[in-house]
């Protein structure tokens, strides 16, 4: 079946970028998410994209697909405090409806 | 209703009990998703129902676990004889179509 992998930690400097990244091994994933969750808090839907893109961009978050590495990432500009969170990333295969994910990666904002 | 509605927020059972959780989805949506998230792991899918029945149910770990939705809006996940490696935070997410998956807070559920 699908696996997704993440690194599981980041540490960034208020206003840097922040960029984690994903990776998966079934190529023909054709929806790929990046969602967020805060502590004690449901997962919130950042962002998302098609098997058929190449890039998305979103106000701060820009989301780029290399389909030939199957690696997926999400680039947030202007890291705020508000940003730390863990995120993951998580993609649905061929004609399945389920959603697997990653183990997650745990944005820190320092000051 | 405006997102997805999951409860009880927090439920604590002794082992060897009967427990029932309930997600209330998205009005209209067809799509029903039960996962499981285990502490410092992702979702792992339990179950999927499109409309009433369960289209794919190969996450259920055991004959323990089953999932009602008879009305095809509010699911109820059922976990009989819990034991202490039940405990874990049960999410509940609905779609429409279009590929958007919304998902509820979540229910904390510890076996002690």
């Amino acid at each position: 079946g699908e696996d997704v992998e993440q690194s599981l930690f980041l540490s960034v400097r208020e206003g840097d970028s922040s960029v984690i990244n994903c990776t998966y091994t079934d190529s023909s994933s054709t929806y790929l998410y990046w969602y967020k969750q805060e502590p004690g808090a449901g997962l919130q839907l950042l962002t998302y994209i098609f098997s058929n893109m190449d890039m998305k961009q979103d106000q701060r978050l820009t989301v780029l697909l290399n389909k030939k590495d199957k690696h997926l990432s999400l680039r947030i500009a202007d890291t705020q405090t508000g940003d730390s969170a863990i995120y993951f990333c998580a993609v649905i295969t061929g004609t399945a409806s389920k959603l697997t994910f990653g183990t997650g990666t745990r944005l820190q904002v320092m000051l | 209703g405006a997102g997805v509605s999951q409860t009880p927020s927090n439920k604590v059972t002794e082992k060897g009990k009967y427990v029932e959780l309930r997600c209330d989805p998205i009005s209209g949506h067809t799509a029903l998703y039960w996962y499981r998230q285990s502490l410092g792991q992702g979702p792992e899918f339990l179950i999927y129902f499109q409309g009433t029945g369960a289209a794919d149910d190969s996450g259920l770990p055991n004959d323990r676990f089953f999932a009602v939705r008879p009305e095809g809006s509010v699911s109820t996940l059922k976990i009989q004889r819990t034991e202490r490696g039940d405990s874990a935070v049960y999410l509940c997410a609905s779609s429409s179509s279009g590929g958007i998956y919304t998902f509820g807070s979540g229910t904390r559920l510890t076996v002690v």
